[in-house]
């Protein structure tokens, strides 16, 4: 089955520990892209990459850090995470030419930082 | 600065009548336009989408309206269904890479 796989699903942390969350996906697509979604900002691009070894910010990236080593993965890091960064997070990748279908999304992660 | 905007947070429509989602934008470099259905608990799922050179697009019981001049687009659902409740996200883009999205509308059907 095609998909983007996230993990945790859920996961509760302390300001300052760092902390990775993995996405992957099956589909051989070469575009990928973290998003957060919060109550009344709807979501919003934290980085995004292109292809192996080719990653930019998006609107957000403030307090995070993202690798693409592999064509399939993408990890989240933050290294030292604070409440502000409490947030829905998603994981999406696309073709390379899927301007008229968008992203394949993730599950999602629910953080919440104490 | 919202490049997007989902004036409406939520939408109550009656089984079988038709549901109408609105979404403004600013950047008149977007060339796509997408809608997203995002049920809780899930990721969204891309429904629809236009092209900046169409007006129109229809796929079933969905049609995206644009309107270029107004910087305008809308879904309709027709007719609409229970399992059609959702939370609705616009998103605009000018490259595969980038999506911008407005801030949702919670759609209810109800019976």
């Amino acid at each position: 089955e095609a998909q983007v796989t996230q993990n945790p699903r859920y996961l509760i942390t302390v300001t300052g520990k760092k902390l990775t969350v993995t996405c992957s996906q099956n589909m051989n697509h070469e575009y990928m892209s973290w998003y957060r979604q919060d109550p009344g900002l709807g979501l919003r691009q934290i980085y995004y990459s292109m292809n192996v070894e080719v990653t930019d910010k998006g609107d957000v990236p403030e307090g995070y850090k993202v690798s693409r080593k592999e064509k399939r993965n993408f990890p989240l890091i933050l290294e030292s995470p604070s409440p502000n960064q409490t947030s829905l997070y998603f994981c999406a990748s696309s073709p390379r030419d899927s301007a008229n279908y968008g992203y394949t999304f993730g599950s999602g992660t629910r953080l919440t930082v104490v | 600065d919202q490049q997007v905007k989902q004036n409406s947070p939520s939408l109550s429509v009656q089984e079988g009548r038709i549901s109408i989602l609105n979404c403004d934008y600013t950047n008149s470099m977007f060339d796509y336009f997408l809608w997203y259905k995002k049920y809780p608990a899930e990721g969204p799922t891309f429904l629809i989408s236009i092209s900046s050179i169409k007006d129109k697009n229809e796929d079933g019981r969905f049609t995206v309206f644009l309107n270029k001049s107004a910087k305008h687009l809308s879904l309709h659902i027709v007719p609409s269904q229970p399992g059609d409740s959702a939370v609705y996200f616009c998103a605009a883009t000018g490259t595969a890479s980038k999506l911008t999205f407005g801030t949702g509308t919670r759609l209810q059907v109800t019976l």
